[in-house]
């Protein structure tokens, strides 16, 4: 199976100042079409997940621009130019790649 | 809109099975699949498996192999996902969410949860 790392696992951010995850796999997700399938969520207390990020660095509707993803092969990044309120949760990376399907451990964000 | 709801909360017995449904609305159901994630308790994102509603096609975690089943009506447009000789492990909120219906995995909507509790 497709090993995935992040780091840092905990994360406290002064508002209004920015933030990154990093996720690693085990294994290049790079597929046989010539795309990378990692995708980012993020899941607020008490909610179910929510997709921000998809291919990398496809940001999904509705979330909010100061949110991006980028990187290639086995080493991603998400970030966050100005850290809100709202930002509280913990995000999680996922290879769509290989078989099985693989979560990261999650990162928790809180505020400082 | 898409939407994914998700049945009701269920208490089970050690040995026993569950099956959660998963009713969708608002696109077309036989052009994407299924994705079935739980998550224990205080835990992270666990991947189950995948089902295409467009041909029935399964991928299944190995560790859930031979004790879950995933399956589609798609003139109800519901996916159910059954789990069978539950442990207390099981004890999770399991969640649908939509997914392509071939190749490649980019889940995006997913459900409200249902809580499986597994307790003697």
């Amino acid at each position: 199976d497709v090993v995935m790392t992040q780091s840092p696992l905990s994360l406290s951010v002064t508002l209004g100042q920015p933030a990154s995850i990093s996720c690693r796999s085990s294994q290049s997700l790079v597929y046989s079409d010539g795309g990378t399938y990692l995708n980012w969520f993020q899941q607020r207390p008490g909610q179910s997940p929510r997709r921000l990020i998809y291919g990398v660095s496809k940001r999904d509707s509705g979330v909010p621009d100061r949110f991006s993803g980028s990187g290639s092969g086995t080493d991603f990044t998400l970030k966050i130019i100005s850290v809100e309120a709202e930002d509280v949760g913990i995000y999680y990376c996922m290879q769509g790649t290989h078989w099985p399907r693989t979560f990261g451990p999650g990162t928790k964000v809180d505020i400082k | 809109q898409v939407q994914l709801v998700q049945s009701g909360a269920e208490v089970k017995k050690p040995g026993a099975s569950v099956k959660v449904s998963c009713k969708a609305s608002g696109y077309t159901f036989s052009s994407y699949g299924i994705t079935w994630v739980r998550q224990a308790p205080g835990q992270g994102l666990e991947w189950m498996g995948w089902i295409s509603n467009n041909n029935g096609n399964t991928g299944y975690s190995q560790k859930f192999q031979g004790r879950v089943t995933m399956t589609t009506d798609t003139s109800t447009t519901t996916a159910y996902m059954e789990l069978r000789s539950l442990r207390s492990d099981d004890t999770a909120v399991y969640y649908c969410v939509r997914d392509r219906y071939t190749g490649v995995s980019t889940p995006d909507y997913w459900g409200q949860g249902t809580l499986v509790t597994v307790s003697s």
